[in-house]
């Protein structure tokens, strides 16, 4: 069955710990984005990718870095420098590079959490 | 820049009974998702409404867009055990792309047997 498969599903971070979180897709699909959920708040755009070796940052890129080597794969990089990381991160992708009509399909998310 | 507020924060319902959510965005909605989350999981993409007085259904679940008064609501009719979860509403003023989405904070419902 086609989807998104984001691991792990849980992830510490230590202190001055650069992390990374899986995102891969087999929909085919153009675009890819990586999404923040903290509580009590609405989704906050990290980084978003529309083709292979491209990728544009978000609302909140700052701390984060991303890759789109394969059409398949969009990993997000927690580095040291996100001074409060805990949350439920997302990844999404659409089938073409980003119109409105595209529906978002997530991933189950990934649950990181600062020790 | 454009807010998204959804009411209720959350809310329980009895089973079988009908309930309504609602956003209501701070600038002109021209187009609308709703989105379900089961907690800890992802988003599970409901309906899409792209203009006023849009109105479309899914099983059991209703929704509309109110241009004029820049809102939407979701509405479910009698209620069950899987409508249990998050609810999610995303829009973009311009309805331009999906990657300039805002979303609400969600609406949660509570489904009492």
């Amino acid at each position: 069955d086609g989807g998104i498969t984001q691991s792990p599903k849980y992830l510490f971070r230590k202190e001055g710990q650069n992390v990374t979180l899986s995102c891969e897709q087999n929909l085919n699909h153009d675009a890819m984005y990586w999404y923040r959920q903290d509580p009590g708040q609405g989704l906050r755009l990290i980084y978003y990718s529309q083709i292979v070796n491209d990728f544009q940052k978000g609302d909140i890129a700052e701390g984060y870095s991303v890759s789109r080597e394969k059409k398949e794969s969009f990993p997000l990089t927690v580095t040291s420098a996100q001074k409060n990381p805990t949350a439920f991160y997302l990844c999404a992708s659409s089938m073409g590079t980003g119109g409105f009509d595209e529906k978002l399909f997530f991933g189950s998310g990934t649950q990181l959490s600062v020790l | 820049s454009q807010e998204l507020e959804q009411s209720p924060q959350s809310l329980i319902v009895q089973e079988g009974k009908n309930l309504t959510i609602n956003c209501t965005s701070s600038k002109t909605l021209y187009g609308l998702y709703w989105y379900k989350q089961k907690y800890g999981e992802g988003l599970i993409f409901l309906m899409m409404l792209q203009k006023g007085g849009e109105e479309k259904s899914h099983e059991k679940i209703t929704a509309k867009l109110d241009e004029k008064k820049q809102q939407s609501s979701l509405h479910i009719t009698a209620s069950q055990p899987s409508h249990a979860g998050i609810y999610l509403c995303g829009a973009d003023s311009k309805r331009t792309s999906n990657y300039q989405l805002i979303w609400g904070a969600g609406t949660k419902l509570i489904i009492k047997p």
